[in-house]
């Protein structure tokens, strides 16, 4: 199976900061990659996918970018709404779907 | 409005058998293919298994391989998941997602559901 690993597993900023949060491929992906945003008791939230396109409605402060083994994800102004987890996901062809540890993004 | 509706979840002894259930509404089920993601307690997600939309087709992590079976039923707009052999580290979130093609293949999950609780002890 392929390993996803993100880093870091926590990180602390401000409101306005600029954050980034990585995720790597132990081979590689091509673009076949996403991020959702996980608040506490609740489901996960598409944000990305194809390792840079913004799904419908999310705010255009998040970006990302990547292929094949290294990706990230780019706050550019962290909000008090975006306090939260965030999980890549990888979904290369006939492999089973694997996803990141997760990154906590918690407020400094 | 697009959603999806788990339920079934609840409690049950090692090696029992648990069935859940997600309906679908706001698209045309039938052309999309769907998947369970779960989570256990302050851990992160793992995918447990997907179908697609139109033949069936299914996949299932190693994990859950030979206990979980997957299934859809076009005409309610509903998708199974039959879970037997039940075991402690099955307890988790179950969220219910749908895949934006009709295959699950090379495709992510757009919308999910809300997730519902196994827990398995004794």
């Amino acid at each position: 199976d392929i390993q996803m690993t993100q880093s870091p597993s926590t990180l602390s900023a401000s409101v306005g900061d600029r954050v980034t949060i990585t995720c790597r491929a132990s081979q590689s992906i091509s673009r076949w990659l996403a991020w959702y945003q996980q608040k506490p008791g609740k489901a996960p939230k598409l944000l990305i996918y194809e390792a840079s396109s913004l799904e419908n409605g999310v705010p255009s402060r998040f970006s990302g970018s990547g292929s094949a083994t290294e990706f990230t994800l780019t706050i550019s102004s962290l909000q008090p709404d975006d306090f939260a987890t965030y999980y890549c996901q990888q979904y290369n062809s006939y492999s089973p779907w694997t996803f990141g540890q997760g990154t906590k993004v918690e407020i400094k | 409005e697009v959603q999806v509706l788990e339920s079934g979840g609840g409690l049950v002894q090692p090696g029992g058998s648990l069935r859940l259930s997600c309906v679908a509404s706001g698209f045309t089920f039938n052309n999309f293919a769907m998947s369970w993601v779960r989570q256990a307690p302050g851990k992160g997600l793992e995918w447990v298994s997907a179908i697609s939309a139109s033949t069936g087709s299914t996949y299932y992590a190693d994990s859950v391989k030979g206990r979980f079976t997957l299934s859809r039923d076009n005409s309610k707009n509903t998708l199974y998941l039959e879970m037997n052999s039940l075991r402690a580290e099955d307890t988790a979130v179950y969220y219910c997602a749908k895949v934006p093609s009709s295959s699950w293949n090379m495709y992510y999950m757009d919308v999910w559901g809300k997730g519902t609780t196994v827990t398995v002890s004794s």
